[in-house]
């Protein structure tokens, strides 16, 4: 059974541009969920989907959005760059959204896609 | 509000040494506990998680945590350590009740292992 996968693994971007990260989570996982990682801030929540809704939002700029597909693909992008953008993106997916009560709702990471923003 | 706390960023302990790696959360609603591995440019692998009943979980590598409600406590241990231990852990809580039920990592551990 295939893991998740985050595309692409690297990425250097210039300030102010904006980027793109893809994640396809594990067959039949329907939730979907992104943190940033940096060495300052550590591991934060950015969102969660489920079944193509937005599930929950943590403490981010509007310039970081997301999306889930049909089929379970989330993107996440962000806009205007700016430096301290520059971190570790990671995904990860679950059968249940992380909030219902009584669920498995162990949570599969993805390897990261590293965003450097110059 | 909730909060993990690690305590200690690095940890060193000799090969064969017992690994004890702590964790505190603050909460006042039930949480779900998790210890998660991170290996240098790789994601997040899942060591072992509490959710309901027994409060001594084992986990995959020979890793078990204790989960004690009256110290808030789910501290990481390994009797025996090994090269390949070497790596970041991150205790993590996850509170169905309030907060949507996101995962909140701790700073995260760098346990170094000596030959």
């Amino acid at each position: 059974k295939a893991g998740v996968t985050q595309t692409p693994r690297y990425l250097i971007k210039t300030r102010g541009q904006q980027v793109t990260l893809s994640c396809s989570p594990i067959s039949g996982h329907r939730s979907v969920s992104w943190y940033q990682q940096t060495p300052g801030q550590g591991l934060q929540f950015l969102f969660e989907y489920f079944s193509e809704t937005q599930r929950n939002k943590g403490n981010f700029p509007g310039r970081f959005s997301g999306r889930q597909f049909s089929n379970s693909r989330s993107e996440m992008n962000v806009s205007t760059l700016e430096l301290g953008d520059s971190a570790l993106y990671l995904c990860a997916s679950s059968y249940w959204a992380l909030r219902d009560r009584g669920r498995n709702t162990e949570a599969f990471f993805g390897q990261g896609t590293r965003l450097t923003v110059v | 509000a909730q909060s993990v706390t690690q305590l200690g960023s690095h940890v060193s302990v000799s090969e064969g040494a017992l690994v004890l790696l702590r964790c505190n959360y603050s909460s006042s609603v039930p949480p779900y506990l998790f210890w998660y591995v991170q290996y240098p440019n790789q994601g997040l692998q899942l060591l072992l998680k509490y959710t309901t009943g027994a409060t001594l979980v084992k986990g995959i590598n020979g890793f078990e945590a204790e989960f004690k409600k009256s110290e808030t406590s789910f501290h990481l241990t390994k009797p025996s350590a090994h090269m390949s231990d070497a790596a970041e852990y991150f205790c993590a809580v996850s509170f169905l009740y309030n907060q949507g039920g996101k995962l909140i990592f701790g700073q995260g551990t760098e346990l170094s292992v000596k030959p």
